[in-house]
Order: structure tokens, then sequence, then C-alpha cells
């Protein structure tokens, strides 16, 4: 079975710093590119990263550039996300997402609160 | 990285059409055929419903389809069901990055 499993959330203050990670099952993981994508509670969807096959490039939405950082484990099977001086507004449901042609496979998410 | 523009809520009887809209711009929907849709029902993942514009994955019925004209792609559903009640998103990649729309409410009546 092709599965995500998100881990790494939890309740960190304003600044701090969380490691998000997912765990990739059922498919060649460095096949694929992944993206990380949240939803603060109640509202859309963001993209937050992104990374190719083999993280030889990165992109980040402009709210997060600079303090977040996105990397991948392929002997591992697994993709993180480093995320530094956090924000309450940074507060949401953290997914990963493969991402070839569109994010055809998601995980459930973690969940991330900021606050003091 | 502006949001790409969707209307927030759309409805429909069972068995009529809808069409949600998705706004951009010539760096991100107009610019490139790589537009997808998702659907998501509370408390769940999002789906995928359509990549590259108009491709369905293996298993969304072909009550949905996708299409896109300069900055505007759009989602018609047709032939409305009830588990097609749902929050619906579009995206698209741009050079460095990826962009969703707001979101729509589909409520069928």
């Amino acid at each position: 079975e092709v599965q995500l499993v998100e881990s790494g959330g939890g309740v960190v203050r304003p600044g701090g710093s969380l490691r998000l990670s997912c765990a990739a099952s059922g498919f060649t993981f460095d096949d694929y590119g992944m993206s990380w994508v949240r939803q603060a509670p109640g509202k859309g969807l963001e993209w937050v990263s992104g990374i190719n096959w083999n993280g030889g490039s990165t992109g980040y939405a402009d709210s997060v550039k600079g303090r977040f950082t996105i990397s991948r484990d392929n002997a591992k099977n697994s993709l993180y996300l480093q995320m530094n001086s956090l924000r309450a507004e940074d507060t949401a449901l953290y997914h990963c997402a493969r991402d070839w042609d569109g994010m055809d496979v998601w995980g459930q998410g973690t969940t991330v609160t900021v606050s003091s | 990285q502006s949001a790409l523009t969707q209307p927030a809520s759309v409805s429909g009887s069972p068995g009529q059409s809808i069409t949600i809209s998705c706004t951009g711009t010539s760096s991100d929907v107009g610019g490139y055929n790589y537009v997808s849709w998702y659907q998501q029902h509370p408390g769940k993942a999002p789906k995928l419903m359509i990549y590259e514009v108009s491709n369905r994955p293996s298993g969304v019925p072909d009550r949905f389809s996708g299409s896109k004209s300069g900055n505007t792609a759009s989602l018609t559903i047709s032939g409305l069901q009830a588990e097609d009640e749902a929050d619906y998103y579009c995206s698209s990649y741009t050079s460095s990055s990826t962009v969703f729309g707001g979101g729509t409410k589909l409520t069928v009546l």
C-alpha cells in the first residue's frame, strides 16, 4: 500500500524549532519529488516547500523562506522539514505529499501549534 | 506567490453540472499546463482529482473534467452527486513554487 506518515508535530513557543518527518512506503521514494503543504485551522491549503527526487532542487513559499528547510534521505525513504523561528501564523496541520503529476498521495498530517 | 482566485462557494442540485473557476496570472496558470484540482472532505486529506489541466487519475469518475483558457482554469462536475459536496482547491506550478487557490465550498442542494 502506498502510504505517507508524518510525525514530529507538537506545541512550541514562538521563536522555537521543530523537525517534521514523513515516512514513505509502498513506492520507489527516489522516483518522486515531494512537497509539504499546510492547512491552518478553518483555512485553505498552502504549499510550504518542495524538493526534487534527489534533493538537488528545493523551493519555498515566501512565508517560510529563510526559516524552514526541506530535505530528504532516500536511503531511509524519508522527507523532513526543519522549522526554525516559528511564529503563531505557522500553526497548522502539515501534510507531506508525493508530487509528480499533481500531488497524488497525501499523508494524514501532523499538527504544529505555536503558542506562548 | 499570490494565491489563485476561486469563488468562495458554489451550489447545485443532484444531477446538475457546476463549474469552479481558478484565476491566476501568466506566471502561473497561464504560463504552465500544470494545473491540478483537489477535493477535500471535512477532516480528510486532499484528494487529487485533475492533473495537468485536464487529466484524471485512475479511479476518478469521468464526471470530473478540467480545462484552461488563458489565465483561468476550470473544474466542471457533471451529474452532481451528494458525495461531491466538499471543498475544492486548484493549484498551479510556477517557475519555482506551487500556489493554491483559496478553495471553493461545493454544496449539493
